[in-house]
């Protein structure tokens, strides 16, 4: 199974900033995800990370709320820009780790005032 | 319709009895299911994985599968106060590295 990391845990953040998330993997991976869990929900995905290409968005996702780069095959960042209370989440990251599995991050709690 | 759902929640289940848990889904061209256990304030972990039509058992856990349905399970033998979590069913597309929609959740709580 694939061991992923991810900083920071927790942050309180103010409504129009903006915080960025660091996803490690601990092995090469081609593609990691990104997803948001809102409160008492299930996770949602934001985006496919791309090594060498531009993120994938889903639906209702845009690359200027949440910029994410993918520098090498083992690590990824999230931004959430322009922050508002609404982007209060967990966010996860996750990575195949052998097969056709998906391993999860810690995840990063985020709260916006 | 939702691309993924699980029956409505919460389910509550002594201890020692069969916990069963059901996810229905509307792709049909979905290749890969999984279940995730998710304990409050952490992040999910795989318990399961099915590809195939049929049954998957690994432990006191058992997932079972049917394309034609549209529908995958996952039971949960000997209910222990560990298994006590919400867990997620988890569809892709295709084989490999691909992204994965989840249902709703349901949360199970083992009466001791």
């Amino acid at each position: 199974s694939a061991v992923i990391s991810q900083k920071p845990s927790r942050d309180i953040c103010q409504r129009g900033t903006s915080l960025t998330i660091q996803c490690q993997v601990d092995s090469q991976v081609t593609m990691m995800f990104w997803y948001r869990q809102q409160p008492g929900q299930s996770l949602t995905l934001i985006a496919t990370a791309n090594q060498g290409s531009e993120a994938t968005y889903e639906s209702g996702f845009v690359i200027d709320k949440f910029p994410i780069s993918r520098p090498n095959l083992t690590f990824s960042t999230l931004t959430v820009s322009n922050m508002s209370p609404e982007d209060s989440s967990i966010y996860l990251c996750s990575a195949p780790g052998g097969g056709e599995t998906q391993y999860f991050g810690p995840g990063t709690r985020l709260l916006v005032l | 319709q939702k691309e993924v759902e699980q029956n409505s929640g919460p389910l509550s289940v002594p201890e020692g009895a069969i916990a069963s848990l059901n996810c229905t889904y509307s792709d049909r061209v979905s290749q890969s299911f999984f279940w995730y256990r998710q304990y409050s304030g952490k992040s999910p972990e795989l318990i399961m994985s099915i590809y195939s039509n049929g049954d998957k058992e690994d432990g006191r856990f058992t997932a079972q599968l049917n394309k034609a349905s549209q529908y995958v399970s996952l039971l949960i033998r000997d209910s222990q106060p560990s298994d006590s979590a919400t867990y997620l069913c988890a569809v892709s597309r295709l084989f490999g590295n691909e992204k994965l929609t989840f249902g709703t959740g349901t949360r199970l709580t083992i009466i001791p």
